[in-house]
């Protein structure tokens, strides 16, 4: 079956960097799209990011465009995302999850377990 | 980005009851519409995409119906396992955005 196990997470001073990593196993990872979803507390779901198939095209939210980069490696059926300049709106529980589509993000069908990124001096 | 607002915010009923919850888009998004449970500690599932599919293996008490900017989300008869929060997402934008969420009590 599909699975997705995430590493990463932690604590970071404002300004930070960290980078977040998902292993997939259970479907032909290059056919699909990857996309990042955060969650806090206040503000419910919040998409992040979403990598097309091939990694030829990424998208992001408005709120972390420039300081977010999501990459792909196929040989390995990974996906990361590396945070930089990191803020305190930035914490939160941060998801990797497969879509069901090949160019834009859609129908989300397996998540990961989720990892806490928080940012605080 | 496209705003979708979910009512009610929270909702308590018996077992056995129907629970509604509805989704409202801030513009017309066709059928672009999912519907997740989430249950406390764990990840989001996806119980229907579509507006109205039920993914494999969702029981059939789940159903979805709606199209435009005016959904809908049914329980028909409410059971102790169903005790999550709900949440629709579109998917008509490049900007995929979710409903705040409903939590479902018993």
């Amino acid at each position: 079956q599909v699975q997705v196990v995430q590493s990463g997470g932690g604590v970071v001073q404002p300004g930070g960097s960290l980078r977040l990593s998902c292993a997939t196993s259970g479907f032909t990872f290059s056919d699909y799209g990857m996309n990042w979803v955060r969650q806090t507390p206040g503000e419910g779901l919040q998409w992040v990011a979403f990598i097309q198939y091939d990694g030829n095209e990424k998208y992001y939210a408005e709120s972390v465009k420039g300081r977010f980069t999501v990459s792909r490696d196929d040989s390995k059926k990974t996906v990361s995302l590396q945070m930089d300049s990191l803020r305190p709106e930035d914490t939160a529980i941060y998801y990797c999850a497969k879509d069901r589509a090949r160019l834009f993000g859609s129908i989300i069908d397996s998540w990961g377990q989720g990892t806490l990124v928080t940012v605080s001096s | 980005d496209i705003q979708m607002t979910q009512s009610p915010s929270s909702v308590s009923a018996s077992v056995g009851d129907r629970v509604t919850i509805t989704c409202q888009a801030s513009q017309a998004i066709s059928n672009y519409l999912n519907w997740y449970q989430q249950k406390q500690g764990e990840a989001p599932k996806l119980l229907i995409y579509g507006a109205s599919d039920l993914d494999t293996g969702v029981p059939s008490r789940f159903s979805g119906s709606g199209s435009g900017t005016d959904f809908t989300f049914t329980i028909s008869s409410l059971q102790a396992a169903d005790v999550a929060t709900y949440y629709c997402q579109q998917y008509h934008d490049v900007s995929l955005t979710f409903g705040g969420g409903t939590k479902v009590e018993i």
